[in-house]
């Protein structure tokens, strides 16, 4: 079964706005981590947040957590065309490094 | 360094036909796993190895389904026989396995059942 719910299933914004897809869990995680898969091509990773940590950063990407909401965000700041894709959380839990996804948002970012 | 590689990258049979996907993963890493993706939702997680031993294959259909990794490195998925629901991207992945790491994702194979 899924872990993550994505929230919201699809964004629409103009090259320049930023971003904000959000992730809600259900369960106790060791990491969270954020993938992008963009038409036809497989996921790539993005950035990964461990369960004791509540933000970090790469770039134009900005990642929190609240293990206590079981929620976190990620945000793209001045976006691109080439953002364009969905994006998708993945959890870290149990003791063997397995990822589960979420139903992922779709990002469409306008020239 | 060479990504996780697959084959087929596409696949067309008739239901009740028998199917297989090749996986080769990133040279070095322990672990592999093998996710559906049905078109318009995540990646789904159907099995996956440490070397050559299975952690989790909770959500694999085994009545139809099975996968090995016999040397702890290639793998192989096989459906035997196809369902029209089975038409899904199948992607494979790998991992150093090592605690808060990664998962690097291959192009994956594109499932059609007719």
């Amino acid at each position: 079964s899924q872990q993550g719910e994505e929230d919201p299933q699809a964004l629409s914004i103009q090259e320049g706005e930023n971003a904000t897809m959000n992730c809600s869990y259900k369960t106790s995680i060791n990491n969270l981590q954020w993938y992008r898969q963009n038409s036809g091509r497989g996921l790539v990773h993005l950035i990964l947040i461990r369960s004791n940590e509540r933000e970090k950063h790469s770039g134009r990407l900005r990642v929190t957590l609240d293990t206590s909401k079981k929620s976190s965000s990620l945000l793209i700041t001045a976006s691109r065309a080439a953002d364009t894709a969905s994006y998708f959380c993945a959890t870290d839990r149990g003791t063997g490094n397995q990822f589960y996804f979420g139903t992922g948002t779709s990002l469409t970012v306008i020239p | 360094e060479a990504g996780v590689a697959q084959s087929p990258r596409y696949k067309i049979i008739e239901k009740r036909q028998s199917v297989a996907f090749w996986c080769n993963p990133i040279s070095g890493h322990a672990t592999l796993y093998w996710y559906q993706q049905i078109l318009g939702q995540g990646p789904k997680l159907l099995i996956q190895f440490q070397n050559n031993g299975v952690v989790d294959d909770s959500q694999l259909p085994k009545d139809r389904f099975s996968a090995e990794r016999l040397k702890g490195v290639d793998s192989t998925l096989k459906i035997q026989p196809a369902k029209l629901e089975d038409s899904a991207v199948y992607l494979c992945a790998s991992s150093l396995g090592l605690a808060n790491t990664e998962a690097f994702f291959g192009q994956g194979t594109r499932l059609t059942v007719v």
